[in-house]
Order: structure tokens, then C-alpha cells, then sequence
């Protein structure tokens, strides 16, 4: 069956400019996350959803970080005033259950780069 | 703050050998342990886990072993190929909470 996907696989943008970065769960799975990876480095949780509860924001960076999630679906990730320090990969994830000790199941990201 | 953290961050076997890939991690309230395998330009891969009441898992080709005394995490893979090759990711769950802790990874490289 068809894994998580994300859209664009590659955001080049200038720096001070919005973008919003799309997830598709997995159909059916109730929970999901979503992360950043920087070069080298290992992946920063930024935010948690399941289902129609309040979402963890515990790990968004700042304020110009927002992400919703419609339908309990598709998972949009919007970064506002883009800054160099941005530039990553963003991976989606999605669950089957609550997410505590069930397998994450990731898309293959978007590369985002602010020039 | 607590971590986990890998010990190498490269490390190149010849096609056929075993694997040994190692990770610590400093919360003891910590009670389930993933690792992921990350191929270039594609997400992670689960690969396998381990909950803190066992100490070794098995599955095809790779073991994990859980040593809770000096909390340390490794994974074994053996008869290592060439698609083996990618970056490996410990990470863990705090508690039975919703988050996983990544460390920062290990680049495998297999040579043939």
C-alpha cells in the first residue's frame, strides 16, 4: 500500500519568505509527527498529533513555526519569515495507535534550503 | 539534559562481516528502544526494537542487545552487504511517552 509521502521533495526559497510543506499519512493511522533534521545531525521532534486532541507543540523552535492538521489527514508544516538557521529536512511520520510504542512510519522528507 | 548519544560516527566493515553498531543513552526512565536504518535522500526505516524488560532481540539478520546496567544500546548485523550502507539511528522512548529521543547517528559504509 502507499507509504507517508510529502510535498515539495525540494523548497529553495529566499530568506524572510513563508513556506508550508505538506504530509500524507498513511491511511487510517491516527498519529503524526513531525521532525527536523539538520546536515549530519540526528532528527529534532517539532510537533505531535493524535487525533482530534491538542497537539503537542512542545518542540517547534518558535513561534514562526505553525502546523495543522486537517481531517485528521493530511498535515500541512508552515514556517514564517524563513531564516537561513531553517534550512533542513523536514520528515513527516505517521502511527497506527497512540504512538508510545508503535513503529513510525516516515516519508521521505523535504529539503528545505532559505538563501 | 538527558541524551542519547552513539559512540562512532563512521564505521566501514568488509562485505561479510558482522556489524557492530553502539549507542548510550543517559535516562534510566527510559523503556523502549527503536532503531532506524536512513538510506541517502529517503526517510528512516524501522529496523527493530527492544522494550526494558528484555535485553536482546533478534530478528532477520540483526540483533539489538539492551544493557541497562551502563544503559548502553547496540545493534548487530550479520553478514553485512552492500545495501546495508546508510546512516543508523538509535532512539528512545521516555516513559511511555509520544516522543522518541534520536541520537545523531552512525554512518555505516560496507566495502567490497
Amino acid at each position: 500500500g502507499a507509504g507517508v509521502s510529502q510535498s515539495p521533495s525540494n523548497k529553495v526559497t529566499e530568506k524572510g519568505k513563508d513556506v508550508e510543506l505538506r504530509c500524507d499519512p498513511i491511511s487510517g493511522h491516527t498519529a503524526l509527527y513531525w521532525y527536523r533534521q539538520s546536515l549530519g545531525q540526528g532528527l529534532e521532534f517539532l510537533i505531535y498529533f493524535q487525533g482530534n486532541s491538542a497537539p503537542d507543540k512542545s518542540g517547534l523552535p518558535s513561534d514562526r513555526f505553525s502546523a495543522e492538521r486537517t481531517g485528521g489527514s493530511v498535515s500541512t508544516l508552515t514556517i514564517q519569515r524563513t531564516q537561513q538557521e531553517d534550512s533542513a529536512v523536514y520528515l513527516c511520520a505517521s502511527v497506527w495507535g497512540d504512538g508510545s510504542y508503535n513503529e513510525q512510519f516516515f516519508g521521505p522528507g523535504t529539503r528545505l534550503t532559505v538563501l | 539534559g538527558e541524551s542519547v548519544g552513539l559512540h562512532l560516527p563512521t564505521l566501514s566493515v568488509q562485505e561479510g562481516d558482522n556489524s557492530i553498531i553502539n549507542c548510550a543513552y543517559s535516562n534510566s526512565a527510559s523503556d523502549y528502544f527503536i532503531w532506524y536504518k536512513q538510506e541517502s535522500g529517503k526517510g528512516p526505516q524501522f529496523i527493530i526494537d527492544i522494550r526494558s524488560n528484555m535485553d536482546k532481540r533478534q530478528g532477520q539478520r540483526v540483533t539489538v542487545l539492551l544493557n541497562k546496567t551502563v544503559k548502553h544500546l547496540s545493534l548487530q548485523i550479520a553478514a553485512t552487504q552492500p545495501g546495508d550502507s546508510a546512516v543508523y539511528f538509535c532512539a528512545e522512548n521516555t516513559g511511555g511517552g509520544n516522543k522518541l529521543t534520536f541520537g545523531t547517528g552512525t554512518q555505516l559504509k560496507v566495502e567490497l
